[in-house]
């Protein structure tokens, strides 16, 4: 199975701040992995596929990158509406799995 | 626009069943997959169990097979899962999502489970 390490686990920043997360796999999955973004009582949204493809609708201060084993979420201009917990997931292998989440708020 | 709702709340006791419906609008539920992922309080996300809605193949996690059964009727655009002998540790939300071969989406609204004596 595809293990995936995501850090931090809790981070918080300034609104505009930029944010990084990293999300690691314990094996090759080329780019196919997604970013989650869940609010807080909310079922998890899709934020980004392939790695890197924003999802039609998500701001555009949001980007992927990465592939193989190493990938990073990155948030631009942090706003009061991005406060949530973020998932990697990864779609390369069965089972599907998900990193442990990092969860971001506003200092 | 795709979008799948689910079922309300259910309260358990240890040992009985729970099956959880999910009903999908605004895309081809026939030519997609259904995929389960549940979420512990305070916890991540734990892929359970995959059915391909046109042929009936399905596929679950090493830690839960026996206990879960997913199912779909293409007839309702309905999928279903089923959780036996449930424990205190299955008390979670369940969601079903869309699975494509690139990401998972859209999700369900999720249905809580509580399982207490």
């Amino acid at each position: 199975d595809v293990q995936m390490t995501q850090s931090p686990s809790s981070l918080s920043a300034s609104v505009g701040d930029t944010v990084t997360i990293t999300c690691r796999a314990s094996r090759n999955i080329h780019t196919y992995l997604t970013w989650l973004q869940q609010k807080p009582g909310k079922a998890p949204t899709l934020l980004i596929y392939g790695a890197s493809t924003l999802k039609t609708g998500v701001p555009s201060r949001f980007s992927g990158s990465g592939s193989g084993t190493d990938f990073t979420l990155t948030i631009r201009s942090l706003q009061p509406e991005d406060v949530a917990t973020y998932f990697c997931h990864q779609v390369y292998g069965t089972p599907s799995s998900f990193g442990g989440g990092t969860k971001v708020d506003i200092k | 626009q795709a979008q799948l709702m689910q079922s309300g709340g259910e309260v358990k006791k240890p040992g009985d069943s729970v099956r959880v419906s999910c009903k999908a609008s605004g895309y081809s539920f026939v030519n997609s997959g259904m995929s389960w992922v549940r979420q512990a309080p305070g916890e991540g996300l734990e892929w359970m169990a995959w059915i391909n809605v046109y042929n009936g193949n399905t596929n679950y996690a090493q830690r839960l097979q026996g206990r879960v059964t997913v199912t779909s009727d293409t007839s309702t655009n309905t999928a279903y899962m089923e959780l036996m002998s449930l424990r205190s540790d299955d008390t979670a939300v369940y969601y079903c999502v869309r699975e494509t071969p690139d990401y998972f989406d859209p999700w369900g609204q999720g249905t809580l489970v509580i399982v207490s004596s």
